[in-house]
């Protein structure tokens, strides 16, 4: 069965730092799709970056930016230039041909003024 | 183009009573899927709709089921309500294929007293 770890629960960070989140997973499947997720105080999950698995680059969006390592089946996130506006819970994601998501636990990003 | 949108947003129901849930997809996204959030369990997938015919299912009883209708708005129902059904309920639409990426609406809060 596919599953996602996020290791780290809780982070924090000075505005305008950068901060990695770190998730594992474990599938069988060849090929897949990998997306953060962020969800603030709102609870509104909002989609932040997707990273096929056929793709060796990596994702970018903006400030956001993952270093996907399929090999060792490693999806960080790294937060450029943190604002008070990214403090929320950060979700790791997987789907594949089921179209299931399956999600890891969550870290809460803390973005300090 | 509008958001996947859900009604209610906060529901408040006995135990044994029972609960309709509903879903409107972003226009041409024909893929449902529905989530349970709860503190405990975190994001549990309960199942997926699309072109009307259930495609997936979490492991979760036979009290909650669900329906998709042609214009691709999706209910969602749980019968018998237990406490331990109170949760956040997400859903979200896709367009499948070469873009998996599922975008969430803002959940329904459920609470059983």
């Amino acid at each position: 069965a596919q599953t996602v770890t996020q290791s780290q629960p809780e982070m924090s960070v000075q505005e305008a730092e950068t901060v990695t989140l770190s998730c594992t997973y474990d599938t069988s499947e060849s090929n897949y799709y990998l997306f953060w997720y962020k969800q603030p105080p709102s609870r509104q999950m909002i989609l932040v970056i997707r990273q096929e698995a056929y793709k060796q680059q990596n994702a970018t969006e903006n400030r956001f930016s993952v270093n996907f390592q399929k090999a060792a089946k490693s999806f960080s996130l790294k937060i450029s230039d943190s604002q008070l506006g990214d403090t929320a819970m950060y979700f790791c994601a997987f789907v594949d041909s089921s179209y299931k998501l399956i999600f890891g636990s969550g870290t809460r990003l803390l973005v300090r003024p | 183009k509008a958001g996947v949108t859900q009604t209610p947003r906060y529901l408040i129901k006995t135990r044994g009573q029972q609960v309709t849930l509903s879903c409107s997809p972003i226009s041409g996204h024909r893929s449902v899927s529905w989530y349970q959030q709860t503190p405990g369990q975190g994001l549990q997938f309960l199942f997926e709709y699309f072109s009307e015919t259930q495609r997936n299912k979490g492991n979760f009883p036979g009290r909650f089921s669900g329906r998709q209708f042609s214009n691709s708005r999706s209910e969602m129902n749980v019968s018998t309500l237990e406490l331990g059904d109170s949760a956040l309920y997400l859903c979200a639409s896709s367009l499948r294929g070469s873009s998996p990426e599922q975008y969430f609406g803002p959940g329904t809060r459920l609470t059983v007293t």
